[in-house]
């Protein structure tokens, strides 16, 4: 099994600011995935974020709106940056060992 | 690319009742399936997995689905339910040519409530 941790689990934030998730796992992995939970959906994958490369994005997602970074094996960072409204979501940090993908807690977002 | 269909957005059943959840995927070749489970308030647990050989798989908490390849489906079933499984089920693939990059691609989920 894997556990994650995420950081923060909910934050309110104003219209045109940034919030950094902090995503970490209890031990060393290859890949870590972004996803979001948009209300009333289901999940959709952001990037794919490997250590020591550059995170590679889904189609209709950038790094410009969604920078990541993946300084080692067991953390990551999730931007998400100019918040609109329509970024409210659930953010989540997934990892992938022993043939299975395991989630973090995910981060709830409201933008105002 | 592939794609993940659940029919039935929300279900609702009284307890002892048999379940079963539909799940269509669409892709042309081998896949890996998984059912994920989220508990109200608590984040996504994994209920069970198909890689290859019998397709009956079991899972926990009393789940099993079945893969049937000429339908691309992996139905979840629970011949009883209980209350405490109340909660959002998610349908996932994996292809697996896709090995190296085992990102999912979910269902839309299908929400279950149990009436005690």
């Amino acid at each position: 099994s894997a556990v994650i941790s995420q950081k923060p689990s909910r934050d309110i934030c104003q219209r045109g600011t940034s919030l950094t998730i902090q995503c970490q796992v209890d031990s060393q992995v290859t890949m870590m995935f972004w996803y979001r939970q948009q209300p009333g959906q289901s999940l959709t994958l952001i990037a794919t974020a490997n250590q020591g490369s550059e995170a590679t994005y889904e189609s209709g997602f950038v790094i410009d709106k969604f920078p990541i970074s993946r300084p080692n094996l067991t953390f990551s960072t999730l931007t998400v940056s100019n918040l609109s409204p329509e970024d409210s979501s659930i953010y989540l940090c997934s990892v992938y060992r022993g043939n299975t993908q395991y989630f973090g807690p995910g981060t709830r977002l409201t933008v105002l | 690319a592939q794609s993940v269909s659940q029919h039935n957005h929300h279900v609702i059943l009284s307890e002892a009742a048999s379940l079963e959840l539909g799940c269509n995927y669409s892709y042309g070749g081998t896949v890996n399936l998984f059912w994920y489970v989220q508990y109200p308030g608590q984040h996504l647990q994994l209920l069970l997995k198909y890689f290859s050989g019998d397709p009956l798989v079991k899972g926990i908490k009393g789940f099993e689905a079945e893969f049937i390849k000429s339908k691309f489906s992996f139905n979840l079933r629970k011949p009883s339910v209980q209350w405490s499984d109340t909660a959002e089920y998610f349908c996932a693939v994996n292809p697996r040519a896709n090995f190296g990059n085992e990102k999912l691609t979910f269902g839309t989920g299908t929400r279950l409530t149990i009436i005690p």
